[in-house]
């Protein structure tokens, strides 16, 4: 069975301090995407990055980088130099896939990242 | 953003009560969700519509059932509300091709009293 596990519950760090958001996940699949979306305070869900299987290289977007390893089944998300913005609950998440195009996400239970001044 | 409204909004509804959550997208995109966010799961598929009309069961789907009658309106239904389904509900649209990433509504809190 497909499965995504966020170990973290949650995280407190201090402002400017890195933080990394563990993510694994379980598959039979040898195509599968992954995911990382973002929620708020305000409740909203905003996508983040996806990833295929076939494209392990590192992924950097400003702060925030992405470190795909298949050998050992993570997607770990990390936030460099955090800020009190970044303040959410992070979601990894796996897609079932399907060959009608559609896209059935598995998600991990979250993690909490609270960043304080 | 993407064009997606849920309404309502927030909503407390009394056991057996029969709740319609609905989806409005402007996006045209062929793929809708219903997804429940509950507290240390994350969130879990409810059902999901590949087109109109054409829908499928996801994980959490006992107690609730869709329609599809437009693309753009994807209708969420528990025929008699149980306090187990006190939850947030979100709706989400994909568009076609690779698999693309889905885009959420701003949810609804829904209440079982």
């Amino acid at each position: 069975a497909q499965k995504v596990t966020q170990a973290q519950t949650e995280i407190s760090v201090v402002e400017k301090e890195d933080v990394t958001l563990d993510c694994v996940y379980e598959t039979r699949d040898t195509t599968y995407y992954l995911f990382w979306y973002k929620q708020p305070p305000s409740g909203e869900l905003v996508f983040l990055i996806r990833r295929n299987s076939f494209d392990e290289q590192n992924e950097i977007s400003g702060r925030y980088s992405w470190n795909f390893q298949k050998s050992t089944s993570s997607f770990n998300f990390t936030i460099t130099a955090s800020q009190v913005v970044d303040s959410a609950v992070y979601f990894c998440a796996l897609s079932e896939g399907g060959s009608g195009g559609y896209n059935k996400l598995i998600f991990g239970a979250g993690t909490r990242l609270a960043v304080h001044p | 953003d993407a064009g997606i409204t849920q309404s309502p909004r927030h909503k407390v509804t009394e056991t057996g009560t029969p709740v319609t959550l609905r989806c409005h997208q402007t996006e045209n995109h062929r793929y809708m969700y219903w997804y429940r966010q509950d507290p240390g799961h994350g969130l879990r598929l409810i059902h999901y519509s590949y087109g109109v009309k054409d829908t499928d069961k996801g994980e959490v789907s006992d107690g609730y059932s869709v329609s599809r009658s437009k693309t753009e309106d994807f209708l969420l239904t528990l025929e008699s509300a149980t306090s187990s389904q006190t939850s947030v509900y979100f709706c989400a649209i994909s568009g076609t091709g690779e698999i693309s990433p889905l885009h959420f509504g701003n949810g609804t809190r829904l209440t079982v009293t």
